[in-house]
């Protein structure tokens, strides 16, 4: 089945200590987003590409980093890690037509990042 | 700007009652306006979406939702719960990037729905 794979599925990593996450798509969609959802909260928009095109949203810290290397995948990148940035992060994909604002989003299992 | 509002933290009801999940929209624009569902530790699933096709939505899992613009509502509703909907609901409205190319979600805070036995 076509779907949106996060891995890992849960990941620690050490305050400060460079981390990466993953996630793949079998959709073939352009735009691919990440967010951000810590506990009892919505989930919160860090940055999304359309195509190669990436796009941050303004209060994302520099701390937060992407990339993506072609269509299927996209990587989070969070360089320093403090202890607030432990949440849940959940990689989405949607169909990129420009004006379309009909199309939802594909959500991946999310990666749950916790920072010690 | 858009913006979604759910009334309602905790809803909690007994087996075979009726759910209402409550979400009052903000949009300067005609909304595009979505309901997702999430079990613990794992990611959203999409229940159902409103396009401006028909104003009362059929979803998965017996779930629909009715679009009021007098109200500007988006109320997800289930005749009858079962105890597989234990899960927490979000609404959300699509956004339009700056420059208008594509939407994007704005989620709102989230409604826990707990279904006793």
């Amino acid at each position: 089945d076509a779907m949106v794979i996060q891995n890992p599925r849960y990941q620690v990593t050490q305050f400060g200590k460079p981390v990466t996450l993953s996630c793949s798509q079998t959709l073939n969609h352009n735009v691919m987003y990440w967010y951000q959802q810590k506990s009892s909260q919505a989930p919160k928009l860090l940055f999304h590409y359309y195509d190669k095109d990436f796009n941050n949203e303004a209060d994302t810290p520099d701390n937060f980093q992407s990339r993506r290397p072609n269509t299927s995948f996209c990587f989070l990148d969070i360089r320093s890690p403090g202890l607030g940035d432990a949440a849940m992060y959940l990689c989405a994909t949607s169909s990129g037509n420009p004006g379309q604002m009909n199309t939802e989003a594909f959500f991946g299992q999310g990666t749950r990042l916790t920072v010690v | 700007a858009q913006s979604v509002t759910q009334l309602g933290s905790h809803v909690s009801v007994s087996e075979g009652a009726l759910v209402l999940l409550r979400c009052n929209y903000s949009s300067s624009v005609p909304p595009y306006l979505f309901w997702y569902v999430q079990y613990p530790n794992q990611g959203l699933q999409l229940l159902l979406k409103y396009t401006s096709a028909a104003t009362l939505v059929k979803g998965i899992n017996g779930f629909e939702a009715e679009f009021k613009k007098s109200e500007t509502s988006f109320h997800l509703t289930k005749p009858s719960a079962h105890m597989s909907d234990a899960a927490e609901y979000f609404c959300a409205v699509s956004r339009r990037f700056y420059g208008g190319s594509q939407g994007n979600l704005i989620f709102g805070k989230g409604t826990k729905l707990s279904v006793k036995p």
